[in-house]
């Protein structure tokens, strides 16, 4: 079992529909998890952090975080072409952050 | 890219032969760190810095060393180059606490051959 793990999509989506992409970890003793963008060829992009059990909302993206059934999810609504690209899910233990593959997003006109 | 540079942005090199990527910030971050992205594998980190000659090894740290004499700059040595080490290497910053929230540069593109 991965430590981190994402679908890889493609999750297409048409333009201003909301994009869902969700993520599981395995180590219970998570504590912060972060969410970044990458587009083709380019570096991860910080999105979004966070770190308690709940939604916090940035613009267009929410994330949401449940400790309790260990998963994060990104909403991202109003869901526009130029957010096509590969989302990547990170989670933080004490010393240690691992990486999902990410989810590719594709937002269809 | 939050004032971070990497150079070379592209290499290629032969197996045996020993290669240094560089990091270079100009946000004054505490923290630096050193990864690898491969297909099917994520980021994966490979040493990080937590001060001035201050290192630690990552996952996968085998066949690199690293270095950080000034506060600015973090540079990945490979010893000897293998084929398994071509891949995107991106180097990162952050501030606000060990492997929190980190800034990338715009990565490396090194093929072994």
């Amino acid at each position: 079992q991965k430590e981190v793990e994402q679908n890889s999509g493609p999750l297409s989506v048409p333009e201003g529909a909301i994009a869902s992409l969700n993520c599981t970890y395995s180590d219970r003793v998570s504590q912060s998890f972060f969410w970044y963008r990458q587009y083709s060829g380019k570096s991860p992009e910080l999105i979004m952090s966070i770190y308690s059990n709940g939604d916090k909302e940035d613009g267009r993206f929410t994330a949401q975080l449940n400790k309790a059934s260990q998963y994060v999810s990104l909403l991202i609504r109003d869901s526009q072409p130029s957010d096509s690209a590969t989302y990547l899910c990170a989670a933080l233990t004490a010393s240690k952050l691992t990486f999902g593959t990410g989810t590719r997003l594709q937002v269809t006109l | 890219d939050a004032g971070i540079t990497q150079s070379p942005r592209h290499k290629v090199t032969e197996t045996g032969t020993p290669v240094t990527l560089r990091c270079h910030q100009t946000e004054n971050h505490r923290y630096m760190y050193w990864y690898r992205q491969d297909p099917g594998h994520g980021l994966r980190l490979i040493h990080y810095s937590y001060g001035v000659k201050d290192t630690d090894k990552g996952e996968v740290s085998d066949g690199y060393s690293v270095s950080r004499s000034k506060t600015e700059d973090f540079l990945l040595t490979l010893e000897s180059a293998t084929s398994s080490q071509t891949s995107v290497y991106f180097c990162a910053i952050s501030e606000s606490g060990l492997f929190y929230e980190q800034y990338f540069g715009p990565g490396t593109r090194l093929t072994v051959t």
